[in-house]
């Protein structure tokens, strides 16, 4: 059974730039979470999802961030003009109906 | 107050000690820890999870929760160089909900 998939795993963008970083839930998964680290810092939630329905947003900053999960096909998080304190590793986690969550290998955003 | 706190460390231990870490969570609305193990440049692994009052043992790793006390804590028998990693806390309200991770713990066994 496959696990969490991600890509890309490594994603450079100039300022300014889009940044698309998508996640393939687990087989039978269908709760996507979207997590970032920062560097030396904690992970911190982002946006909750489920098919075609976002749960809980409420820790994607206001501007630039979106996501969805649609029927076909996997999460998405879409960055719009990126910044520079954009950089981090973002970590998709999926899980069935119970809590646990587990986490895909992570997309490293490097902006230039 | 943070949310979730961990000592940061680094903790250091001998191989073959018990390693202890340690983890305090403010909202008493919580239901579900966990620890997670993170190695530098990689992705959180999940290693216990509990939910009800007292120990839960798994292999080397002993998970003990205590809700009155708001503290949960991870014991890691015979611990081995391999343990060399950052420890995450975290959290949730319940089913179907966001986690809430501390800061990590670092973890050193030394040879």
């Amino acid at each position: 059974n496959a696990g969490v998939m991600q890509n890309p795993r490594h994603l450079v963008r100039r300022r300014g730039q889009e940044a698309r970083l998508r996640c393939s839930p687990m087989k039978g998964h269908s709760h996507v979470y979207w997590y970032r680290q920062l560097p030396e810092e904690g992970l911190k939630f982002m946006v909750y999802l489920q098919k075609e329905n976002i749960i809980d947003e409420s820790g994607m900053p206001k501007e630039r961030f979106s996501a969805e999960f649609p029927k076909e096909g996997p999460s998405i998080l879409r960055i719009q003009q990126v910044v520079r304190g954009d950089s981090a590793a973002y970590f998709c986690a999926s899980s069935e109906s119970t809590d646990t969550q587990y986490f895909g290998p992570g997309t490293r955003l490097t902006v230039l | 107050q943070k949310e979730v706190e961990q000592n940061s460390g680094p903790l250091s231990v001998p191989e073959g000690a018990i390693a202890s870490l340690n983890c305090t969570y403010s909202d008493r609305g919580s239901q579900s820890f966990f620890w997670y193990r993170q190695y530098s440049g990689k992705s959180p692994e999940l290693i216990m999870s509990i939910y009800s009052n007292g120990d839960k043992e798994d292999g080397r790793f002993t998970a003990q929760l205590n809700k009155a006390s708001q503290y949960v804590s991870l014991l890691i028998r015979d611990s081995q160089p391999s343990d060399s990693a950052t420890y995450l806390c975290a959290v949730s309200t319940g089913t179907a909900s966001k986690l809430t991770f501390g800061t990590g713990t670092r973890l050193q066994v030394t040879l």
